[in-house]
C-alpha cells in the first residue's frame, strides 16, 4: 500500500518559533509538494520539488523554506512562525513526467501558532 | 476572479438521491482536470483525470465528464459513505510553465 506520511498530525507552536514539518513517501516519486489548506481558500501550493536538492516556489512561498536532501523526504520549514501560518499543511507526491500528475497526499498536519 | 469554481459549496442528499457537482474553469491552456475526494481529517484522495472535452470516467457510483468550460461529477444513488468534500483541480500551461489550480471544494452529505 503506497503511502505518504507526515511527522505530526497536530502541532502547537508559539509565535517566533522555528517549525519543521516532515514528509516521507515510499513510492519512489520524483515530485513532492507542500500545500496549505484554509477554509474558503482551498489548497494553495507553497513549494514543490522535482528532484533531490531542487525546489520551486509555489503561489505562497513567503515565510516558508523547504529542504529535500533525499528523494523520499521533503521538509517544510517555518523560519519564524506567525499566527497567520495557523493552517492545515498537506504534503503530496507524484511520478516524474508532468509535474502535476495524479498526486498522492499525506494525512495532513494541523498547525496552530499561538 | 476565481479560475476554478465549484458549485454548490455544500449539498445535502438523501441516500439514493442522484445529483451532480459542477466545476467550471476559465483557464486558457487546459492540460487536465482532476477530481479528488477528501474525508474529514485526511488528505485528498485521487479519483479521476480528464483531458479532453467529451471524455468520461467512472468509478462505482461516480461518473466524471468534461466539456470545454466545465466538468461534472455525477453521483448515482449515493450512499452515506459517499459523504466527503470533493475537490476539482485544473492543470494549465501559463507562460510556458505548468500550474495546478484547485477549486475551494464542495461538501457532500448523504443522509441515510
Amino acid at each position: 500500500d503506497v503511502k505518504v506520511t507526515q511527522s505530526s498530525r497536530y502541532l502547537v507552536k508559539r509565535t517566533g518559533e522555528k517549525v519543521f514539518l516532515e514528509c516521507v513517501q515510499d513510492m519512489d516519486h520524483e515530485n513532492m509538494f507542500w500545500y496549505r489548506q484554509d477554509p474558503g481558500l482551498g489548497l494553495r501550493l507553497i513549494y514543490f520539488s522535482y528532484d533531490v536538492k531542487m525546489k520551486e516556489k509555489g503561489d505562497i512561498p513567503e515565510g516558508y523554506s523547504v529542504s529535500r536532501e533525499k528523494k523520499e523526504r521533503f521538509s517544510l520549514i517555518l523560519e519564524s512562525a506567525s499566527t497567520n501560518q495557523t493552517s492545515m499543511y498537506l504534503c503530496a507526491s507524484s511520478f516524474a513526467g508532468a509535474i502535476y500528475n495524479e498526486q498522492f497526499f499525506g494525512p495532513g498536519t494541523r498547525l496552530t501558532v499561538l | 476572479e476565481d479560475q476554478v469554481t465549484q458549485s454548490p459549496e455544500a449539498l445535502r442528499l438523501q441516500e439514493g438521491e442522484s445529483s451532480s457537482l459542477n466545476c467550471s474553469y476559465t483557464v486558457s491552456g487546459l492540460r487536465g482536470l482532476f477530481w479528488y475526494r477528501q474525508d474529514p481529517g485526511k488528505g485528498p484522495e485521487f479519483l479521476f483525470t480528464l483531458y479532453s472535452a467529451g471524455e468520461e470516467k467512472e468509478k462505482e457510483r461516480l461518473k466524471a465528464t468534461l466539456t470545454k468550460k466545465e466538468s461534472f461529477l455525477h453521483i448515482t444513488a449515493p450512499k452515506p459513505e459517499d459523504s466527503a468534500t470533493y475537490l476539482c483541480a485544473v492543470r494549465e500551461i501559463q507562460g510556458g510553465s505548468e500550474k495546478l489550480v484547485f477549486g475551494k471544494g464542495m461538501k457532500l452529505t448523504v443522509n441515510p
